[in-house]
């Protein structure tokens, strides 16, 4: 039972470059979303998505896009990368009505935009 | 997260008690949680609590809620140099989202 991958665990890219953030879990859970963390500014939500096929923005959604095609995968992608995309990226998954302790974290995304 | 907000440091003695406080805004947020996160490492769940309740205690941490005023606290007793990291407090909000504060760097000095 691995629970949250992300990969990869550090990325550097160029401005205008895009990627994808990969992120799977594997117990089943409906619930996905991505933060970013930044120093002094906690982790603010940037996509969310309650089930396969459904997805919603958080508090920081612009230049990233989501999607859920399946329930175990939601990659978040970067279509042009700037340099105030330079965060740590975590992605996290929980499941319906188990709010205790029902939050399983990645280890996180260290990205650096140049 | 703007609705959630924490001091940004507190700096304390080995052997002393932490207290870490937190403001919320969602007066219908299931439960609340504390997070600790130490440098370079991912998000590690120390406690929570549920909306219902006004204390919890696990070991040397006691969390207190006070639902009229929105407000959160951590207390850490007898705080040691490992408990130096930052602490985070976290509201659960419908579709499964965690709406964070800010976070608390806690520096312990021996």
């Amino acid at each position: 039972n691995a629970g949250v991958t992300q990969t990869p665990k550090f990325q550097v890219l160029k401005t205008g470059q895009s990627m994808t953030l990969q992120c799977a879990q594997d117990m089943n859970h409906e619930y996905m979303s991505w933060y970013r963390q930044d120093p002094g500014m906690g982790l603010r939500l940037i996509h969310y998505s309650v089930g396969a096929g459904i997805t919603d923005q958080g508090e920081v959604p612009n230049g990233y896009n989501v999607s859920r095609s399946t329930t175990e995968d939601f990659p978040l992608r970067l279509l042009s990368a700037a340099p105030s995309q330079t965060s740590v990226y975590f992605c996290a998954s929980s499941n319906r009505g188990q709010g205790v302790a029902g939050y399983t974290f990645g280890s996180g995304t260290r990205l650096t935009v140049v | 997260g703007e609705d959630v907000e924490q001091s940004l440091f507190l700096s304390v003695r080995e052997g002393d008690s932490s207290v870490i406080n937190c403001t919320y805004t969602d007066s219908s947020s299931t439960y609340l949680y504390w997070y600790k996160q130490e440098p370079g490492a991912g998000l590690q769940l120390l406690t929570y609590i549920f909306s219902n309740m006004d204390m919890k205690q696990d070991q040397r941490l006691t969390v207190l809620l006070n639902k009229k005023d929105k407000h959160l606290s951590l207390r850490i007793a007898d705080t040691q140099t490992g408990d130096s990291a930052i602490y985070f407090c976290a509201e659960s909000r419908q579709g499964g989202k965690l709406i964070f504060g800010q976070g608390t760097e806690l520096s312990v000095k021996p």
